[in-house]
């Protein structure tokens, strides 16, 4: 079961921007994979916020502020989840999510901490 | 509107099975992948496997395969979870989320049921 490592916390104030990660194991190429991010508030299911391949190919949940975008890192082998001009709201645990061999792996999961 | 209806909180016992319920309604049932997806307190989220009610082939995560089973009945929309062995680590909340097809992102999840493990 691959793990796909997110830092464990972020912080910013309202306003600035929250770059969060996603690192693959070095066996599963970032490149080739769907990269789909959640936000998790406490107490209820995990909110869809988007997909990421390729700048050419991704999209955004029904609903998803255009301020939630991704992207990857190929050099680093990890997929990216920026927030831009955090507001309060966007206080919660954030996940990302891939399809490889068969399987879904979640990420280790983020707290984002609004300042 | 989609809607996922999971059933209520249940408290089983170690070496004992739990079986849970999620009813779709809604838009259409048999072709979307369901999964169950749980989490334990304070932790991430765990895939357990998932089902496509047509194909009625279920997917299991290697970590479950033998002690989890996932089945549909098409007539009432609903999706099922049935664990078995239980130990105190398998206390969670468990959910079912529904996806276009597996390898899709998940987008209507149930509620969620709180699974307890207790002696």
């Amino acid at each position: 079961q691959p793990v796909l490592t997110q830092p464990p916390s972020s912080s910013a104030s309202p306003g600035e921007s929250a770059r969060l990660t996603c690192t693959l194991p070095s066996d599963i190429n970032v490149g080739s994979y769907n990269i789909y991010w959640y936000q998790q508030k406490p107490g209820s299911p995990p909110r869809y916020l988007l997909y990421y391949y390729s700048d050419s190919d991704k999209g955004r949940g029904s609903g998803v502020p255009s301020r939630f975008s991704g992207s990857k890192d190929a050099s680093a082998n990890t997929g990216i989840l920026l927030i831009s001009g955090l507001q309060s709201e966007d206080e919660a645990d954030y996940y990302c999510l891939i399809w490889p061999s068969s399987a879904y792996v979640f990420g280790t999961g983020t707290k984002v901490t609004v300042l | 509107q989609v809607q996922l209806v999971q059933s209520g909180a249940e408290v089983k016992k170690p070496g004992s099975s739990v079986k849970v319920s999620c009813k779709a309604s809604g838009g259409t049932f048999s072709n979307y992948a369901f999964s169950w997806v749980r989490q334990a307190p304070g932790q991430g989220l765990e895939w357990m496997g998932g089902i496509i009610p047509i194909f009625d082939t279920p997917r299991y995560a290697q970590k479950f395969q033998g002690r989890v089973t996932i089945t549909t009945d098409e007539s009432t929309r609903t999706v099922y979870m049935e664990l078995s062995s239980l130990i105190s680590k398998d206390t969670a909340v468990y959910y079912c989320a529904r996806a276009l097809g597996f390898g899709e992102f998940f987008d209507y999840w149930g509620h969620g049921t709180l699974v307890t493990v207790s002696s």
